[in-house]
């Protein structure tokens, strides 16, 4: 397809579960970013990958959220021992390259939930 | 530090009514910013950018000028449509970085 592709696009597990979440971005695109946005507020920086290397984990909220990428395209972000607080969209993005410049394109995101 | 500020929605306009979304912005360096839009049940769109002091980003008829003495980058529209209505967040992309920051977004509803 033409735009960054999410998926799942729902997910709803029970707490303590790991999760994996998956994003396909533009082709082309050397940058990927994932976000996540809960309920009521902005969207929250998760990790960035610029091709395979993830220069920059800032975001991460805890240890039990790691991140992915392979062969430059596909990332999987992956929440393990899900905790209530986890529940949120997490969206995904990709930009042609690295810079304030460039507009980031987002997929429709995966709404988590933990009961 | 970095980060935006923008006016607390909701907003609730009549069709062809004018719009302004306000949007204020602390940063480092020398900021892009972007307007981007969230329709009912689809992902972030963006709407319109504007990478230096005294641009102007325009789409859809909607506009927004980069305010650096006011580290403003506020969005409006002369003429709203039902169509207009989705939640709108101001962000900020900053020279060094390659996050961006968010503002909380707000939410515009147009009644016809």
């Amino acid at each position: 397809g033409a735009g960054v592709s999410q998926s799942p696009s729902n997910k709803v597990t029970e707490k303590g579960k790991d999760v994996e979440l998956r994003c396909d971005p533009i082709s082309g695109h050397t940058a990927l970013y994932w976000y996540r946005q809960s309920l009521g507020q902005g969207l929250e920086f998760l990790i960035y990958f610029q091709g395979n290397s993830a220069p920059d984990k800032s975001g991460l909220p805890s240890d039990r959220f790691s991140a992915e990428r392979t062969g430059g395209s596909v990332s999987t972000l992956t929440i393990q021992r899900t905790q209530q607080e986890d529940s949120a969209v997490y969206l995904c993005a990709s930009s042609l390259g690295t810079g304030n410049m460039q507009p980031q394109h987002f997929g429709d995101g995966t709404r988590l939930s933990i009961l | 530090g970095n980060s935006v500020t923008q006016m607390e929605g909701p907003v609730t306009l009549s069709e062809e009514a004018f719009l302004t979304i306000n949007c204020t912005y602390t940063a480092t360096g020398y900021p892009s910013l972007f307007w981007y839009v969230q329709y009912p049940g689809e992902g972030l769109q963006l709407l319109l950018k504007a990478t230096k002091a005294d641009d102007k980003g325009s789409n859809k008829g909607f506009e927004a000028t980069y305010r650096k003495e006011t580290t403003s980058f506020h969005l409006e529209k002369g003429s709203v449509q039902v169509s207009d209505s989705a939640v709108y967040f101001c962000a900020l992309g900053r020279t060094g970085a390659n996050n961006l920051f968010f503002g909380t977004g707000t939410r515009l509803t147009v009644i016809p």
